[in-house]
């Protein structure tokens, strides 16, 4: 079966740094992909691993280990901008047409 | 262009009226995929398209739903005789290939508001 894991909800203060996990098992893995979604817009593209290793972009970075079935996205510096929900998805192989695979997400609210 | 572009940005129909939602992918982006979210973050799969042929079409329902990609046209998601629980927002995504280091884009979404 296809399961995607992560925290429903976390919270951090500005300034800080927050870590949020994503474990995942599915059937076939083509990647996996970090989206920031503000509510009532539509999800941003934050990062994408396909390979294991840190991907360190700005204040973000994403992590994957596929061993493991584990990912996280690291935000630093937190602004309160970045109160949004956070959505971790696989891409599935051809045996799943390549689609995306969603987490529930994480809400992250950003304290001053 | 450079953008998913999706239109309308909100709909309104009464129940048992049709919807119809359409999505213009990137420029050079041969698949296209709609999904469905309901209550906040629970994105449901509904179909994708490698140009104009589906490519997947297992989480459509099937009595009252569904969609095309014509060539030189926007796709579409159309919805006959709607129901209250078909009230969400749909998003529209393309990417290139599905090869390693293509990334799916999303549009704005269409909120679907059904009275």
């Amino acid at each position: 079966g296809q399961n995607i894991d992560q925290p429903t909800e976390m919270t951090a203060t500005e300034g800080a740094i927050v870590q949020i996990n994503c474990t995942y098992q599915t059937s076939g893995f083509n990647g996996l992909f970090w989206y920031q979604q503000h509510a009532g817009e539509a999800p941003t593209f934050l990062s994408y691993n396909v390979l294991d290793g840190l991907e360190e972009k700005g204040r973000f970075s994403s992590f994957l280990s596929r061993s493991k079935g584990y990912s996280y996205l690291l935000l630093k510096e937190l602004q309160m901008k970045d109160s949004a929900s956070y959505l971790c998805a696989v891409r599935g192989g051809m045996d799943s047409s390549y689609k995306l695979i969603f987490g529930s997400g994480t809400r992250l609210l950003v304290r001053p | 262009g450079e953008e998913v572009a999706q239109t309308p940005k909100h709909l309104v129909r009464g129940e048992g009226q049709k919807a119809k939602l359409y999505c213009a992918p990137i420029k050079g982006h041969s698949y296209v995929f709609w999904y469905q979210q309901v209550l906040k973050n629970e994105f449901k799969f509904l179909i994708s398209f490698q140009n104009e042929n589906v490519f997947d079409e297992t989480g459509m329902p099937k009595e009252r739903f569904s969609a095309k990609c014509l060539p030189n046209s926007p796709c579409s998601l159309e919805i006959q005789a709607t129901k209250l629980e078909d009230s969400a927002v749909y998003f529209c995504a393309s990417s290139q290939s599905p090869g390693s280091g293509n990334t799916i884009y999303f549009g704005e979404g269409s909120w679907l508001t059904v009275v």
